[in-house]
């Protein structure tokens, strides 16, 4: 399968700054999404995003499929932005994904 | 509109009994996959079946099995269950399977 090795594992923040999560994954692929686990185990899905930039508030991501690797943007970081956040991957026909292992990201107030 | 519901939330079982987790999509979604989280392996693909039919399988013993009924809803069913297999386990839908993907609150399965 795909290897999908995100960074950095550990993040802490304060309340207001930015931060920046890489994804780089190990072979093309056409399906990419970024997800945040809360505390509470639920995974909520940010971006779709195999290619091409997006944004969605606070949150925006990057993803360059030709270099193989995908960028999330948190602005403004606020306490409820804590959790892991997982970059996941397909390639083209499959709709399995594979997960990299997270950024465990904490801000504090 | 309804997001995916899983039940139950938490189960505790022993070895060697069997299990079924139960899994609603949203409305309209024929996709439903089904993932394993642990902290050893990550998340980690188990099937995913499609207007009843499995189209996937990830990499797991076949005491795994699952099944799709005409309304989409979907069960996964673990025999014979193992130390091992204590996780979370999610589920998620989507309307055709490859594209954005909507994750349950999961079931939280303890094996002692």
């Amino acid at each position: 399968g795909i290897q999908v090795e995100q960074s950095p594992p550990d993040l802490i923040l304060q309340e207001g700054a930015n931060s920046t999560l890489r994804c780089n994954f190990s072979d093309s692929v056409n399906n990419l999404q970024w997800f945040h686990q809360n505390p509470w185990g639920q995974l909520i899905n940010l971006f779709y995003i195999p290619s091409g930039t997006k944004q969605n508030g606070r949150l925006s991501a990057t993803t360059v499929a030709t270099e193989r690797y995908s960028l999330l943007y948190i602005s403004s970081s606020q306490t409820t932005d804590s959790g892991v956040y997982f970059c996941a991957v397909g390639q083209t026909g499959a709709n399995n994904l594979f997960f990299g292992t997270g950024t465990r990201l904490t801000v504090i107030p | 509109k309804a997001g995916v519901t899983q039940t139950p939330r938490y189960l505790i079982k022993t070895r060697g009994q069997q299990v079924t987790l139960s899994c609603s999509p949203i409305s309209g979604h024929r996709s439903v996959s089904w993932y394993q989280q642990t902290p050893g392996q990550g998340l980690q693909f188990l099937f995913e079946y499609f207007s009843e039919t499995q189209r996937n399988k990830g990499n797991f013993p076949g005491r795994f099995s699952g099944r799709q009924f005409s309304n989409s809803r979907s069960e996964m069913n673990v025999s014979t269950l193992e130390l091992g297999d204590s996780a979370l386990y999610l589920c998620a839908s989507s309307s055709t399977g490859f594209e954005k993907l909507f994750f349950g609150s999961g079931t939280q399965l303890s094996v002692l």
